[in-house]
């Protein structure tokens, strides 16, 4: 069975700084991966779909990259509502598989 | 804009059947861009594919929720619906209706609020 994994599940961050967030797949998925934002109470918002490309009126600080078997979510200039939680979304042979979150926390 | 509400009891008795719909309304759940599917979130925050359906019908479900689940759809009532039979304490969680566009790589564009299901006597 695949499976995916999120790293860190913790991140502090200050305004103004650059995070990186990872997702690696046990197989090679191509770019069928997708990376939300949940804000407490709210259902995720998506925000980069197959592997790179932003989701409409997504701000530019956000941006995706990998490919095959290893992603990464990338915020430059981490804004105050950009605090909250991250998940990746593996999509293979009809399966969609979450990763375990990422929670974005003010250092 | 299109927009996704679900509703159905909050609280379901163990061996129970689950029932929710999702209605969708601002555009249509009959469109051969779009799929329509079920995503969890545990008391944990980890997330949970459900199942998706396709306005013909046409559904695919998670493995290990296959026995128990079904998702169906009715076009003239702009509604997704999903039943989980023979419920336990695991089944507590938000249940979220989700939309996916078939040119969007699995990925879910546009979510319903989500509603929170707990499984007790």
């Amino acid at each position: 069975d695949i499976q995916m994994t999120q790293s860190p599940s913790t991140l502090s961050a200050s305004v103004g700084d650059r995070v990186v967030i990872s997702c690696r797949a046990s197989h090679n998925i191509d770019t069928w991966l997708a990376w939300y934002q949940q804000k407490p109470g709210k259902a995720p918002k998506l925000l980069i779909y197959k592997a790179s490309l932003l989701e409409a009126e997504v701000p530019s600080r956000f941006s995706g990259s990998g490919s095959g078997t290893d992603f990464t979510l990338t915020i430059n200039n981490v804004q105050p509502d950009d605090f909250g939680t991250y998940f990746c979304q593996l999509y293979n042979s009809d399966v969609f598989i979450f990763g375990q979150g990422t929670s974005l926390e003010v250092k | 804009q299109l927009q996704m509400q679900e509703s159905g009891p909050g609280l379901v008795k163990p061996l129970e059947t689950l029932s929710l719909v999702c209605s969708v309304s601002g555009g249509s759940v009959a469109s051969r861009s779009h799929y329509w599917g079920w995503i969890r979130q545990f008391p944990g925050k980890g997330l949970e594919w459900i199942g998706n359906i396709f306005y013909t019908g046409i559904t695919k479900y998670n493995a290990p929720l296959k026995s128990r689940v079904a998702i169906s759809v009715d076009t003239s009532k702009n509604q997704i619906s999903l039943k989980l039979t023979s419920v336990t304490a695991a089944d507590t969680a938000v249940y979220f209706c989700a939309r996916r566009r078939s040119d969007g790589g699995g990925a879910f564009d546009l979510w319903g609020q989500g509603t929170m299901v707990t499984v007790s006597s």
